[in-house]
C-alpha cells in the first residue's frame, strides 16, 4: 500500500523567510512519481512539480526547490523569501503504476505566510 | 488554453434531492478523474475513467453516487438522494494518458453543501 505523509499540518512565516515542507512517502514500487500541488484560498489544485523515482536530483523553479532523497523516502518542499501569495494549502502525492496512474494525496500543509 | 473546466461551482441542495456535477476535461486528454476533498478524508479518488470507460469505480462511495462519460469531453458524477454527509469539494481532474508519467490536472472543484 501506498502512503504520503505531510507531518506539518501548518506553518506561519512572516514574509521573506524561509521554509521547507516535508513529505515522506512509502511505497514498495521501484518505479513511481512524486508530485506537489498547491491549493490556494480559491479552492483550486496547482500542479506545481512531477520527479520520478529514478531522477534524484534536485529541482529549482524561480523561489521554489524540491529535494528528493530515496535514502529517507522524502521529497521536501521549500520555498526561499517566502511571499503572502504563498498561503496555501500544499499537497505532496504519490502515483505508482497499477495499470494505470492512481495518486495518493497527503493531507496537506496549510502555510500562512503574514506580511 | 482551457483547463478543466466544472460546474456548477457551488451547490446547495437539500437532502433526498438529485446532485449532478458536471466536467469538461483538457481537450485531448484520455483519463479522466472525479476527487472528492473532506477535511476528514483528505482527497480520495472516486472514479477514473480511460477513453470514456469506467476502469476503476472501487472509490465510489455506495449506489448512490454513479458517473458516466458519454464521450470525451464530458463527464458527470450524480448524487441520488444526496445526503448531508456528502457535503464536500468534488475535483475532477484529466490526464494526457493516465499513465504513471502523466500529471493530473484540476479544476477549480464543485463546493457540495447538502442541508
Amino acid at each position: 500500500a501506498q502512503k504520503v505523509t505531510q507531518a506539518q499540518t501548518e506553518i506561519s512565516v512572516v514574509e521573506k523567510e524561509d521554509v521547507t515542507l516535508d513529505c515522506v512517502y512509502e511505497t514498495r514500487d521501484t518505479t513511481y512519481y512524486l508530485f506537489w500541488y498547491k491549493q490556494p484560498p480559491s479552492g483550486e489544485l496547482v500542479f506545481l512539480i512531477r520527479r520520478n523515482s529514478f531522477d534524484e536530483q534536485n529541482e529549482i523553479s524561480g523561489r521554489y526547490s524540491w529535494n528528493f532523497q530515496k535514502s529517507t523516502s522524502s521529497f521536501n518542499f521549500t520555498i526561499t523569501a517566502s511571499q503572502v501569495v504563498d498561503s496555501a494549502v500544499y499537497f505532496c502525492a504519490l502515483s505508482t503504476e497499477k495499470g494505470y496512474s492512481t495518486l495518493t494525496f497527503g493531507k496537506g500543509t496549510m502555510l500562512l505566510v503574514s506580511p | 488554453d482551457a483547463g478543466v473546466i466544472q460546474s456548477p461551482r457551488h451547490e446547495v441542495t437539500e437532502m433526498g434531492q438529485e446532485v449532478t456535477l458536471r466536467c469538461k476535461p483538457i481537450s485531448g486528454h484520455n483519463s479522466l478523474f472525479w476527487y472528492r476533498q473532506t477535511m476528514m478524508r483528505g482527497l480520495e479518488l472516486l472514479i477514473y475513467f480511460n477513453n470514456n470507460v469506467p476502469i476503476d469505480d472501487s472509490g465510489m462511495p455506495e449506489d448512490r453516487f454513479s458517473a458516466k462519460m458519454p464521450n470525451a469531453s464530458f463527464s458527470t458524477l450524480k448524487i441520488q438522494p444526496s445526503e448531508p454527509r456528502d457535503s464536500a469539494v468534488y475535483f475532477c481532474a484529466s490526464s494526457l494518458a493516465g499513465g504513471q508519467t502523466d500529471t493530473q490536472y484540476f479544476g477549480p472543484g464543485t463546493r457540495l453543501t447538502v442541508l
